[in-house]
């Protein structure tokens, strides 16, 4: 099975801040690359599809990129509402499985 | 408006089992393909199991092959995930999933109904 890893496994960022996180698939997984994001006890959110699509509106500060094994999701202006564990997802084929997560607050 | 409602989840023993419902609106249910996604205390997500628009298909992880089985029934709107031979490992909440049409990903989630093993 594929494997998918994440970096970092949280972060503290300035309110402002660019925010960069990875997320690396054990094999090639083209662009079916999924991000969720999910605030402090609250249901998890689609934020980005098909590596770099944005879901129905997600603010636009928002952005994901990547193929094949590599991917990242960015942040390009942190705002206190983004404090949440981030999420990303293969979907190549079953088991759709889940990255470990990236827990973002602010410093 | 798209809702998903669950149900079912309760303090059972292990070795046990119970069944978990998820009952859907504000979408044409059986043009979707529906998941199951757990998230043990303070744990990260699972991806528990998939199921076709047309109950023809079904997926499931690793960790529950054998022991859980999804289920759905279109006439009544509902996602069902039958939990057999329970371990303390499978507590957790269990969220139902929609898919985003023509793709996988899990667009929109219920609020959980939590699944507890312990004796």
């Amino acid at each position: 099975d594929i494997q998918m890893t994440q970096s970092p496994s949280s972060l503290s960022a300035s309110i402002g801040d660019r925010v960069t996180i990875t997320c690396r698939a054990s094999q090639d997984i083209s662009n079916y690359l999924a991000w969720y994001q999910q605030k402090p006890g609250k249901v998890p959110q689609l934020l980005i599809y098909a590596a770099s699509t944005l879901q129905s509106e997600v603010p636009l500060r928002f952005s994901g990129s990547g193929s094949g094994t590599d991917f990242t999701l960015t942040i390009s202006s942190l705002q206190p509402e983004d404090v949440a564990t981030y999420y990303c997802q293969k979907y190549t084929s079953a088991p759709f499985t889940f990255g470990p997560g990236t827990k973002v607050d602010i410093k | 408006e798209v809702q998903l409602v669950e149900s079912g989840g309760v303090v059972v023993q292990p070795g046990g089992s119970l069944r978990l419902s998820c009952v859907a609106s504000g979408f044409t249910f059986d043009d979707y393909a529906m998941h199951w996604v757990r998230q043990g205390p303070g744990k990260g997500l699972e991806w528990v199991s998939l199921i076709s628009w047309d109950g023809g298909s079904t997926y499931y992880a690793d960790s529950v092959k054998g022991r859980f089985t999804i289920s759905r029934d279109n006439t009544k709107n509902s996602l069902f995930l039958e939990l057999n031979s329970l371990r303390t490992e499978d507590s957790g909440f269990y969220y139902c999933a929609k898919t985003i049409m023509g793709a996988t990903p899990l667009g929109n989630w219920g609020q959980g109904t939590l699944v507890t093993v312990s004796s």
